[in-house]
């Protein structure tokens, strides 16, 4: 089983900031399978980055991912008030599909 | 528009069963997997498992937190993906979601909550 475990658990910043969220695999692992998620409170998630760095439809472009092998990371260029929120990464390779533990990103 | 409902959840005894079902609807249901996921409160998101669609045999495979006490199995007739979940634990109490696919995640359910507690 892969376990991805998430950096910082809670991460506070300002509007306007720069977001910097890791996820890190237990092995290294094809980046063709990472996803990453928006949460928040009592919704469901919704799918930002699949594939490792391809966002979504309908998500704006200051969200990016990146990573290979073990580092993968989601960076958010400018933190804009609905940004506010948990984020999970997730991969998707094999069974059994795993999520990490996610990042609070905050408001300091 | 693709929807996911969610339904079936409630509080149950320790020990007991309850279904969950998942209807679809916006998309050709019998063409893809479907997968649950489940989130106790205040925790991250745990995947519980997947079908895959008639193509590929409408195989299952599950989390081993859940393995031989949960169930996925699909009516393709009525678009419906359900959660057979038994002998539930204290430790099941949770929202579960529904998902479109059996990889990354575009279209969740609402989620429903499944309490488990004596």
């Amino acid at each position: 089983e892969i376990v991805l475990t998430q950096s910082p658990a809670t991460l506070s910043l300002s509007p306007g900031e720069r977001a910097t969220l890791s996820c890190v695999a237990s092995q290294s692992v094809s980046s063709s399978y990472v996803a990453w998620y928006q949460q928040k409170p009592g919704l469901a998630p919704r799918l930002l980055i699949f594939d490792a760095s391809n966002r979504a439809t309908g998500i704006p472009d200051r969200f990016s991912g990146s990573g290979s092998g073990t580092d993968f990371t989601l960076t958010i260029s400018r933190l804009e008030p609905e940004d506010f929120a948990v984020y999970f990464c997730q991969y998707y390779g094999t069974s059994p599909l795993t999520f990490g533990g996610g990042t609070k990103v905050e408001i300091k | 528009e693709v929807q996911l409902v969610e339904s079936g959840g409630g509080l149950v005894q320790p020990g007991r069963s309850l279904r969950l079902s998942c209807t679809a609807s916006g998309f050709t249901f019998v063409n893809y997997a479907m997968s649950w996921h489940r989130q106790a409160p205040g925790k991250g998101l745990e995947w519980v498992g997947f079908i895959r669609s008639e193509a590929y045999g409408e195989t299952t495979e599950y989390a081993a937190s859940v393995k031989g006490r949960f169930t996925i199995s699909r009516d393709d007739s009525k678009a419906i993906a359900y959660l057979q979940m038994n002998s539930l634990k204290t430790e099941d109490t949770a929202v579960y979601y529904c998902t479109r696919g059996g990889s990354h995640f575009t279209y969740w359910g609402q989620g429903t909550l499944v309490t488990v507690s004596s």
